[in-house]
């Protein structure tokens, strides 16, 4: 089965610097990639998705890029504001249904004022 | 009222116990799940249901026993827990499965239950 790997396990950033997490995947197969941000006691937010036909996507300050041959993607937070301090998940997952979808081990992104 | 809504929010039972969580959105998705979080590891999906149908067990314990009256509502009964049962139990919808000619639909999560077995 798909096997995700995210890195790094936690980051501290300067409010103001970008912010990069990357993850890696197994599967050559899967096709859709989001990432999931989650605050302290609530539930993990679908932030920014791409799919296996585009190489960028970008949403304001945050953007997600995809290297297919190379299997990773990554994500990408420019002008970070404390808000930003979260969990971020990243997953993958191949074209039968969301129950083939992966996450990784997660993120602690910590935004020092 | 928010999409996806969880409730207890906290839980603490015996390990005799008999508890049930309670999950309900309001987005009028047709598939909802089960995830299971602990620390340090990834989300766990343990129930997934599709038109209240169920999907996928993947090898969940008997001990967890869902039920999906509606395509709004799903439950999770726990029964005769043990203490490594203790995590975040989160609930979550999307449109549809999605499947093999069509793009999967995003996942919405709620707040989770903060479950302890003692």
């Amino acid at each position: 089965g798909e096997n995700v790997e995210q890195h790094p396990s936690t980051l501290s950033v300067q409010e103001g610097d970008s912010a990069v997490i990357k993850c890696t995947y197994s599967d050559s197969a899967s096709n859709y990639f989001p990432w999931y941000k989650q605050e302290l006691g609530k539930g993990p937010q679908l932030i920014i998705d791409i799919r296996s036909n585009v190489g960028e996507k970008k949403d304001q300050r945050i953007a997600v890029t995809l290297n297919k041959t190379a299997k990773h993607f990554s994500l990408h937070i420019t002008e970070t504001q404390p808000e930003d301090s979260a969990v971020y998940f990243c997953a993958a997952s191949i074209p039968f249904g969301n129950e083939k979808l992966t996450f990784g081990t997660g993120t602690r992104l910590t935004i020092i004022p | 009222e928010t999409g996806v809504t969880q409730t207890p929010r906290h839980l603490v039972m015996g390990m005799t116990n008999k508890k049930s969580l309670k999950c309900e959105q309001h987005l009028g998705h047709n598939a909802m799940y089960w995830y299971k979080q602990s620390a340090k590891k990834p989300l766990e999906l343990m129930f997934v249901y599709s038109l209240e149908e169920r999907v996928e067990n993947n090898s969940v314990p008997s001990r967890f026993s869902p039920e999906c009256p509606n395509s709004s509502h799903l439950f999770l009964h726990l029964h005769t827990l043990q203490p490594e049962d203790s995590a975040l139990y989160l609930c979550a919808s999307s449109q549809d499965r999605g499947g093999p000619s069509s793009y999967n639909s995003p996942l919405h999560f709620g707040n989770g239950t903060r479950l302890t077995v003692t």
